[in-house]
């Protein structure tokens, strides 16, 4: 069973724009919540993370969305570039976990 | 500070064949260590991890195991390879017993079974 489900699959916008990849979890135990962000032939690298007690965090153009009574949270990308072009994935888990439930991942492509 | 090695790349070997991966993490002491497949085009799959020296927990029955000989080495073995072991393993690491974040990757190894 995924325990994290995420959408879209795949992305394409064009430079400037603003994707948005969105992601939903059924255990109301998580309570931590990163996105990583993973080029090709790479391992993924964190990107941002956030905990349940704010709804918003910015780090840079990423912002997470965090919605705790829909149980959803979404990455925003602002002003997108081509470098940006990358697969995504959210994850979570609890505290006193011992490992991350991940995404199924979403391919972004950014064109110029 | 931490670093974590993955090595080889890449591998290209034939069905049948043993495997070895091996993974270490430098600057840190008993680390969670993690293995990943990635399938082309797909998501994260979690094979094993290890809270401490000799110890295994298996997430996906197959044709791989996993050994933790020292506290800062993570080995991904087969026997006997087969084709739809192919793909991009990743190991990965956390700082220490019950804690799942700050999970760091390694780069990777593309494994082609021919």
């Amino acid at each position: 069973q995924q325990q994290v489900k995420q959408s879209p699959q795949s992305l394409i916008v064009q430079k400037g724009g603003i994707p948005i990849i969105n992601c939903a979890y059924e255990n109301t135990a998580f309570d931590y919540f990163p996105w990583y962000q993973q080029f090709p032939g790479k391992g993924p690298a964190l990107l941002i993370a956030i905990r349940p007690d704010v709804s918003e965090k910015k780090e840079g153009r990423f912002t997470i969305s965090f919605n705790k009574s829909a149980k959803q949270f979404s990455l925003h990308i602002m002003d997108s570039q081509p470098g940006d072009s990358a697969t995504y994935f959210c994850a979570a888990t609890q505290t006193g976990a011992n490992n991350l439930f991940f995404g199924t991942g979403t391919r972004l492509t950014v064109i110029p | 500070s931490q670093t974590i090695h993955q090595w080889p790349a890449t591998l290209v070997q034939p069905v049948g064949s043993p495997l070895s991966l091996e993974c270490t993490v430098e600057g840190t002491s008993n680390p969670n260590l993690y293995w990943y497949r990635q399938a082309a085009g797909r998501g994260l799959q979690l094979l094993f991890y290890s809270v401490g020296i000799g110890q295994i927990s298996s997430e996906v029955p197959q044709n791989l195991s996993a050994s933790r000989p020292q506290d800062r080495q993570f080995i991904l073995s087969s026997k006997k390879l087969l084709l739809s072991d192919s793909g991009f393993y990743l190991c990965a690491w956390t700082p220490g017993y019950n804690r799942a974040d700050g999970y760091t990757f390694g780069s990777g190894t593309r494994l082609t079974v021919v």
